[in-house]
């Protein structure tokens, strides 16, 4: 199994909602990403979690909330989020960080 | 930050033609991959190559860490390789960089048939 599962792929949600984006993996990687994609341009990174723990914040606002409940799950809380906040959502892993990265498919956010 | 710079912007071919991609980075690294997003959004991850050459099917990768820069070559080009081609990086900050992947603005490919 190579894949990187995310849910759901399209996501519609009103500034006021609480949604939450999943991504599982069974690759057996150790590190998992969440990565931020704007129409024509790269994805920019927005968290890192090696081990289970969070290695790296991208000073990203605090109405994105990651968890990391265990090594194949990885979900991303959204609260209170903006127009501007619309955008693809991707999920990624790799057995170590600065290793092979592996992404899902994504969840396309339209926040109204 | 390190800087990536990806050649061309764009580059239009006919089905059949064969094609290179340059990316360019400011700094060392040790981590270098290409990836390719097709039109659906999926990032598909083609070669993890922070140095030397590889090869998969009618794709290959070169790598000169000592000059920065790395090349992808298309050959035989197919519909199906249209999309957008990302080169990413990791600085080699001593074993203190955390995995943090910076892009390039991506070439975009339209192999028409």
């Amino acid at each position: 199994d190579t894949e990187v599962t995310q849910t759901p792929k399209h996501l519609v949600m009103g500034m006021t909602n609480k949604k939450s984006l999943k991504c599982e993996q069974h690759m057996g990687h150790r590190a998992m990403y969440w990565y931020k994609q704007k129409a024509k341009k790269p994805p920019e990174l927005m968290f890192v979690y090696s081990y289970e723990k969070l290695s790296i914040n991208e000073s990203v606002p605090s109405r994105f909330s990651p968890e990391c409940p265990n090594s194949s799950l990885l979900n991303l809380h959204l609260h209170a989020l903006q127009p501007e906040d619309s955008a693809l959502y991707l999920c990624a892993s790799s057995q170590l960080v600065r290793e092979k990265l592996f992404f899902g498919s994504g969840t396309q956010l339209s926040v109204l | 930050g390190i800087q990536v710079e990806q050649s061309p912007p764009d580059l239009i071919l006919q089905e059949g033609a064969n094609s290179t991609l340059r990316c360019n980075f400011s700094d060392s690294v040790n981590n270098l991959q290409w990836f390719h997003q097709n039109p659906w959004g999926q990032l598909i991850n083609l070669f993890y190559i922070p140095s030397g050459t590889k090869q998969n099917g009618r794709l290959s990768a070169t790598t000169v860490a000592t000059e920065r820069y790395s090349l992808l070559y298309i050959s035989s080009s197919q519909t199906t390789d249209s999309g957008v081609y990302f080169c990413a990086v990791v600085r080699d900050a001593g074993g203190t960089s955390y995995g943090k992947l910076t892009f390039g603005q991506g070439t975009i490919l339209t192999v028409h048939p």
